[in-house]
């Protein structure tokens, strides 16, 4: 089955440093990766849309100068919560969808639980 | 995207059939239904989805009212490792296929 690797699956950084989370596809191509945020006890909130080789698509009330999001390759995209603060520390979660029918499912990553201290 | 409600939280006992109910009453005739779940601390697990018809895979079945306005998943024979955050999504390609998470059930099978 279709396999979306994360990493790190946990980090934690100093307030006003950069963090880079990384998204692959392991075995598929994925033109498409959506990049969400998961604070305790509340539901999946969708951040962006990542799609290859243009600029992400930023869910409404979510930085884009904040959260970089770069999707060079078919099988790459990165998030990079910049100056985090502790605010930001939350459990982000990536997802992708292969190139097979339109209608195919989101397959997930296992998250990165970001501490800023 | 359709708006979804499940209940927040259900029981079930072990070996016994979950039936997990979702009510979708806008949803769009192109518009599938995917059900997901998460398991604490990890991200999402696809499990099934469907458009009209009736679904089946190894995980469970996927029942679709014949109005489209509400359906139900279906793990035919609960185990401990089930016990999840099941979420049920109205999604389709047109609306960039992206998936809106709802709160979702929590389903707590017990022995």
């Amino acid at each position: 089955g279709a396999v979306v690797s994360q990493h790190p699956s946990w980090v934690i950084c100093k307030s006003g440093t950069s963090v880079k989370i990384e998204c692959r596809s392991l075995d598929f191509q994925a033109t498409t990766m959506f990049w969400y945020r998961q604070f305790p006890k509340q539901s999946l909130m969708l951040m962006a849309t990542s799609n290859e080789g243009s600029k992400a698509t930023y869910e409404q009330g979510v930085e884009k100068d904040k959260f970089l999001i770069n999707h060079a390759s078919l099988t790459l995209s990165t998030l990079t919560v910049t100056s985090a603060h502790p605010e930001d520390s939350s459990f982000y979660i990536c997802s992708a969808r292969g190139t097979g029918s339109y209608n195919s499912p989101l397959h997930f990553g296992n998250g990165t639980r970001l501490t800023v201290t | 995207d359709a708006k979804t409600t499940q209940p927040p939280s259900m029981d079930c006992a072990e070996g016994r059939a979950a039936n997990l109910p979702c009510n979708h009453s806008t949803i769009s005739g192109n518009e599938y239904v995917y059900w997901y779940r998460q398991i604490h601390s990890q991200g999402p697990q696809y499990i099934i989805h469907g458009l009209k018809n009736n679904e089946t895979n190894e995980m469970a079945s996927l029942i679709i009212t014949e109005d489209r306005k509400s359906s139900t998943l279906i793990l035919p024979h609960a185990t401990l490792r089930d016990t999840a955050v099941y979420y049920c999504i109205g999604a389709s390609y047109n609306q960039g296929g992206k998936l809106i998470f709802g709160q979702g059930t929590e389903l707590s099978v017990k022995p």
